[in-house]
């Protein structure tokens, strides 16, 4: 157990629609990533957060948004969902720059 | 041509075979690698962590890293049955905390 929680673990919803997935760090942690692995493209990075500012950015749609709580929790937003955003979304979390622990996952199926 | 390349596999070995998975990178500005493995369905748990070039050893767990040739390694002594999953190859430069990873190659250790 890497002491990162992700809730819900499964969604499944339809094209068009929004869903929120939400990330618990690790104790202490005050970086948050989440990544998209689906079975074409790998573990893709989309976007950090430290200390509830935007750190980095990576190849995120803009149907996607993020943002990190004072309570330090992480969502990530999903509208206007297309059959590709099928993926399992992954949070990880960090104390600074060093090693990343991966959350559990959430397996997202648009249908 | 993708910045980290991994080979796939199935890799399927018999118990107690040394294994050897590797990955190769473009970006010589990578500096932090780190190995990754991956059960069905569940989130990446970090294995090894290791900073420019050498070796470094854990357990059955042993992590190289040539930067002159790009390329670095995992070994795996006395391979297990429990050993079986998705290992994943990753690393970054130090102006960020963003993780890039190969593919994984999936390995199979049979009794």
């Amino acid at each position: 157990d890497s002491g990162v929680t992700q809730t819900p673990k499964h969604l499944i919803t339809a094209t068009g629609q929004r869903v929120t997935l939400r990330c618990s760090p690790r104790s202490g942690d005050l970086s948050v990533y989440w990544y998209q692995q689906s079975l074409d493209q790998g573990l893709q990075f989309l976007i950090q957060y430290y200390n509830g500012e935007e750190r980095a950015k990576g190849n995120i749609l803009e149907r996607f948004s993020a943002q990190q709580f004072p309570d330090l929790h992480s969502e990530l937003n999903l509208s206007s969902l297309e059959l590709g955003d099928s993926a399992l979304y992954f949070c990880a979390s960090s104390a600074g720059s060093e090693t990343q622990y991966f959350g559990p996952g959430t397996r997202l199926l648009v249908l | 041509q993708k910045e980290v390349e991994q080979d796939p596999g199935p890799l399927s070995v018999p118990e107690g075979a040394i294994v050897s998975l590797n990955c190769t990178y473009s970006n010589s500005a990578f500096q932090y690698f780190m190995w990754y493995r991956q059960y069905s369905r569940k989130g990446p748990e970090l294995l090894m962590y290791t900073y420019s070039s050498g070796n470094k050893e854990d357990g059955r767990f042993t992590a190289q890293v040539d930067k002159s040739s790009k390329y670095i390694s995992l070994f795996i002594r006395d391979s297990q049955p429990s050993d079986s999953a998705t290992y994943l190859c990753a690393m970054r430069d130090y102006n960020t905390d963003k993780l890039i990873f190969g593919t994984g190659t999936r390995l199979q250790v049979f009794p």
